[in-house]
């Protein structure tokens, strides 16, 4: 089945010590996102890719990238975890010709923890 | 700037009882909601969307929505609750003016049904 895949499931780091986390889709889509997701609050957009056009969300901080090398994976990198940053983070697809109403599709997230 | 409100933070309700999980929307613009359910430890699912045409929206699992613009709400709603409908429930919208690619979430309804 097509779908959206996050690794690892759980990812332990330690404080400032850099952690990547992967994001793979077969849907074929044109549009990633990443979401941050705290202690069953509300999924926060951190930005998203629009084929190879990368777009950041005004508020997310610095310490966070990403890098979409091809239309399947997306990767995002936190350069200096902070304790402030565990959290769930959720990859989402969507085909991206209508975005305005079209659904997402999202991987089953990675839990970060930062010791 | 758009935003959508879910009032309650948890609903609980008996098994075979009708569930109602509550969402107030506030848009520029015509509104494009969606919600969409969280099981625990894992990713959003979609449900149901709104764009236009008929007020009463069906979706996945035997839900199913209101739009109701005079009272800017879009609430969503099953005949029978069954207890694996036990989840997080989150209200969103898609943000207009950033065309679409941004989506906006409530801070999530946390549903218990009971046996």
């Amino acid at each position: 089945d097509a779908m959206v895949i996050q690794n690892p499931r759980y990812q332990v780091t330690q404080f400032g010590k850099p952690v990547t986390l992967s994001c793979s889709q077969t849907l074929n889509h044109n549009v990633m996102y990443w979401y941050q997701q705290k202690s069953s609050q509300a999924p926060k957009l951190l930005f998203h890719y629009y084929d190879k056009d990368f777009n950041n969300e005004a508020d997310t901080p610095d310490n966070f990238q990403s890098r979409r090398p091809n239309t399947s994976f997306c990767f995002l990198d936190i350069r200096s975890p902070g304790l402030g940053d565990a959290a769930m983070y959720l990859c989402a697809t969507s085909y991206g010709t209508e975005p305005i109403n079209e659904k997402l599709f999202f991987g089953s997230g990675t839990q970060l923890s930062v010791l | 700037a758009q935003s959508v409100a879910q009032p309650e933070d948890q609903v609980n309700v008996a098994e075979g009882n009708p569930l109602t999980v509550k969402c107030t929307y506030s848009v520029s613009g015509n509104p494009y909601l969606f919600w969409y359910v969280q099981y625990p430890n894992r990713g959003l699912q979609f449900l149901l969307k709104y764009i236009t045409g008929d007020n009463l929206v069906k979706g996945s699992y035997g839900f199913e929505a209101e739009f109701n613009k005079s009272q800017t709400s879009f609430h969503l709603k099953k005949p029978s609750a069954l207890v694996s409908d036990s989840a997080l429930y989150f209200c969103a919208v898609r943000d207009v003016v950033t065309g679409g690619f941004k989506t906006i979430f409530g801070a999530g309804t946390r549903l218990f049904v009971k046996a």
